[in-house]
Parts: structure tokens; C-alpha cells; sequence
């Protein structure tokens, strides 16, 4: 099993572009969720799905977009990115009876 | 604001010492309190976890303390070694949703 996997390791954009940050698992885990690690401030939610097709915002949504339509994959989308998106980005997964979460390596961002 | 309080921000231990670390909740409806260890450049780990009906779960060196009372859970690393060296995160669930403390950096002296 490879796990929770996520692409790219690093990355940089400038103020206003898009990009879509990849997650995918092989666990096949109901559960999957995006945060954003920022200094001082722990781990955020920012949104999460309880299966394929269902998704939810969790405590900061604002500027992201997410979609599950597979069970697997966990894309999210940063429509128009602003140097206060500047964070490491973290997926995890878990199974839906089950709350040990598993997380994956993580994902730097950078917006100029 | 953080629903999970946690403190201190940094802390440093010689080895074989005891390394603690505080967190606290206002949210009567979490479930589940699991401690999660980052180490640089990684995502976090779970570490260990605990239900509140339970006061305390040891794990090797590492014990959780559960008050439910006060609504406040603590971490305790026994004989810390450098290979503990790292960042510990205390979380709550509720509603399919963790919460995470700001974080403790552990530095473990030889």
C-alpha cells in the first residue's frame, strides 16, 4: 500500500493563478479531508468528504474548491491564489468507523 | 478561534526526563482525543488516542491524562529520548471533524 499520496512536494505560484493539488489513497477509506499548517496555528480543515460525491467546508473553505468522485482521489483547487494561501497543505484519510486518520507528506505552497 | 488550547508552545528535556504537555476544550460534543507527532518535513502521525469515558491510556512512554470534568487532557512522554525530538499535536473530534491544538515543539537534550 502506498497510503495517502500527494503531488507536488513543492510548488509556487504567482497572486491570481489556479492550481489543483492532488491526493489520492489506496486504502479505501471513506473518509478524506484537506488542511493547512501554518506556524503558530496548528492544522485547519478546510474542507472534507465522507464519501464519494459528499463533501463539506470545514473551518477555512474560503478560496478552495474540492470534489470527490471517486473514492480514491481527493483533488483540491485553489481558484485564485493569494499570498495568504502561502502554507504546507496536508490530505488524510480515513475509514468512516474508524477515527485514526492517516496523512500524507504534505504539499508546500508558495504565492508571490 | 481555536477550539483546542494547547500549551506550552515549546519545551525542552534532558533525556530520561518527563516531557508533559497540556491541552484544553470548551466542546462538550468531541468524542475522541488523539495525540499526533510530526517530525520535520513529514505529516503528522497518530500517536495515541483516547475516548473520554477513560481517565487514562498508556502506551509504552507515552500516557494520556483525561479530565473530563475539567475538559482538559494532558500528554505524558516517561524517559524521553532524542528520537522524541519533534512537534506533538493534541486534536478533538466531533461531528467528523478534528480540531487541532497550535502545537508543542519538543526538543529531547542528550
Amino acid at each position: 500500500n502506498a497510503g495517502v499520496t500527494q503531488t507536488p512536494k513543492f510548488q509556487v505560484l504567482k497572486t491570481g493563478q489556479s492550481m489543483t493539488l492532488q491526493c489520492a489513497q489506496d486504502m479505501n477509506h471513506e473518509y478524506m479531508s484537506w488542511y493547512r499548517q501554518d506556524p503558530g496555528m496548528g492544522l485547519r480543515l478546510i474542507h472534507y468528504s465522507v464519501g464519494a460525491g459528499i463533501t463539506d467546508q470545514g473551518e477555512v473553505p474560503n478560496g478552495y474548491n474540492v470534489s470527490r468522485s471517486t473514492t480514491e482521489d481527493f483533488p483540491l483547487r485553489l481558484l485564485s491564489a493569494a499570498p495568504s494561501q502561502t502554507s504546507v497543505y496536508f490530505c488524510a484519510s480515513s475509514l468512516r468507523t474508524n477515527h485514526e486518520q492517516y496523512f500524507g507528506p504534505g504539499t508546500r505552497l508558495t504565492v508571490t | 478561534q481555536q477550539q483546542v488550547k494547547q500549551s506550552p508552545q515549546s519545551l525542552i528535556v534532558q533525556k530520561g526526563g518527563i516531557s508533559i504537555i497540556n491541552c484544553a476544550y470548551e466542546n462538550t460534543a468531541f468524542d475522541y482525543f488523539p495525540w499526533y507527532q510530526q517530525f520535520p518535513g513529514k505529516g503528522p502521525a497518530l500517536l495515541i488516542a483516547i475516548r473520554p469515558d477513560v481517565s487514562e491510556k498508556k502506551e509504552g512512554r507515552f500516557t494520556i491524562s483525561f479530565n473530563k470534568s475539567a475538559k482538559q487532557f494532558s500528554l505524558h512522554i516517561m524517559d524521553s529520548q532524542p528520537g522524541d525530538s519533534a512537534t506533538y499535536f493534541c486534536a478533538a473530534r466531533g461531528d467528523y471533524k478534528l480540531s487541532f491544538g497550535a502545537g508543542t515543539t519538543v526538543t529531547v537534550r542528550a
